[in-house]
């Protein structure tokens, strides 16, 4: 069974840094893309970040782009969301999830992130 | 990028109704587009891929269709563990991964 846990939230001032994890397990991680997707209270999805499996390739949403930074150790199985700059915008309920072709077939439970002085 | 948006944003509904959610892209998807389920406080849910291919364990009264930039969600008979709010994903063009805005489905 896919099992994502992340880990890392909380209260956090304007302009700090956070960094997030994403405990994987029940799927072979290193082959794997995994993804970033944020949801800020009361509000929609919204795609923040992909990695390859290798780690070689990364992707963000505009919105991140130069603050927040994807990276993954295969070795121990986590995925991670280092975060910089924050802004209160960036407020938000962070789930990790796998990437099957283009899809988020497997989705954690969520880490809160709230940016506020 | 691609835009998504859904209608209707929430709806009213009760159980045993047939519910239709649609969504519309900005540019030419095929089919490339996916379809979530959120409960509250909880994590999405993969419903259907591909527009149309049921994902695993998911009950056979959801169904998908569509092509292109329209494209619709289906539960032919609303149950109560259905009342959430349904997510449409682009996955055509990408990154990014882009969502609709989410259609409410209440009581």
């Amino acid at each position: 069974e896919v099992q994502l846990l992340e880990s890392g939230g909380g209260l956090i001032q304007p302009g700090g840094s956070l960094r997030l994890s994403c405990a994987a397990s029940g799927f072979t991680f290193s082959k794997s893309v995994m993804t970033w997707v944020r949801q800020a209270p009361g509000k929609g999805l919204e795609w923040v970040s992909a990695i390859s499996g290798s780690g070689d390739y990364l992707q963000y949403a505009d919105s991140v782009k130069g603050r927040f930074t994807i990276s993954r150790d295969n070795s121990r199985a986590t995925l991670f969301l280092q975060m910089s700059s924050l802004r209160a915008e960036d407020t938000a309920l962070y789930f990790c999830a796998k990437v099957a072709e283009t899809l988020f077939d497997s989705w954690g439970h969520g880490t809160l992130v709230t940016v506020s002085s | 990028d691609v835009q998504m948006t859904q209608s209707p944003s929430s709806l009213s509904a009760s159980v045993g109704d047939r519910v239709t959610i649609t969504c519309r892209a900005s540019e030419n998807l095929s089919t490339y587009l996916n379809w979530y389920q959120q409960k509250p406080g909880k994590a999405p849910k993969l419903l259907i891929y591909s527009a149309s291919s049921l994902h695993t364990g998911v009950p056979s009264r959801f169904s998908g269709s569509g092509s292109g930039t329209d494209f619709s969600l289906t539960i032919s008979s609303l149950q109560p563990e259905d009342f959430a709010t349904y997510y449409c994903q682009q996955s055509y063009t990408t990154p990014p991964f882009t969502f609709g805005p989410g259609t409410k489905v209440e009581i």
